[in-house]
């Protein structure tokens, strides 16, 4: 069956400190990946998708980069943190052409 | 442009009665329908979801959504709620293949 794995489930940051959050999906392959953050009170705000190995598409301009070095794996990054940049990120896979998602356990980032 | 709208940010029922959850969709052609359940600091679980087919689904935890096409709508209900059922209830709406687009979510409060 498939799995999904996000680490860490929390993380204190300073402001200005790089960010590597990653992601991995288990017994599926060539799975859309997802990341998601969300803020109190604001939903969920779909940050990049990807649909393929190094195929990485940004829905909102931020601080914030993904990339996809392997099939399964999908990480989260910035290089300079910020107070904004905290929240509940979230990320999720699914089948290529079928869209429900699965979401793995988050991770609660708190910049500092 | 897909949009769902969930008219209702809070809601709070007692415990034993019945539960239901709005959900509006602005979508051209039939729709993917989901329901997603979150308690706090966990992923999204899914609850259900609406293809084609019989437009009244059931889902897990005795959760179940009717698809009214005439009305944009898929609303979902739950007879009888337990206090476990506390969380917040996001509807999701996608195209096959395509990304989901989620409503604001709503909070349910379950008090005894």
């Amino acid at each position: 069956s498939q799995t999904i794995h996000q680490w860490p489930a929390t993380l204190v940051q300073p402001v200005g400190s790089p960010l590597s959050l990653e992601c991995t999906v288990e017994g599926t392959s060539n799975p859309n990946l997802y990341w998601y953050r969300q803020a109190a009170g604001r939903g969920l705000q779909l940050l990049f998708y990807s649909v393929g190995i190094g195929q990485i598409s940004s829905e909102v301009p931020q601080n914030l980069s993904a990339s996809r070095p392997q099939d399964r794996q999908f990480i989260l990054s910035s290089k300079k943190l910020l107070l904004s940049d905290s929240g509940f990120y979230l990320c999720a896979w699914s089948e290529q052409g079928y869209n429900g998602y699965t979401f793995g356990s988050g991770t609660r980032l708190t910049v500092v | 442009a897909q949009s769902v709208t969930q008219p209702d940010i809070h809601i709070t029922v007692s415990e034993g009665a019945s539960l239901e959850l709005r959900c509006n969709y602005s979508y051209g052609a039939t729709p993917y329908l989901f329901w997603y359940v979150q308690s706090p600091g966990q992923g999204l679980q899914l609850l259900l979801k609406y293809f084609s087919g019989d437009t009244l689904v059931q889902g897990i935890k005795g959760f179940e959504a009717e698809f009214k096409r005439s009305q944009s709508s898929f609303n979902l209900r739950k007879p009888s709620v337990h206090w476990s059922d506390a969380a917040e209830y996001f509807c999701a709406v996608g195209e096959y293949g395509n990304k989901l687009v989620f409503g604001a979510g709503t909070i349910l409060r379950v008090k005894s």
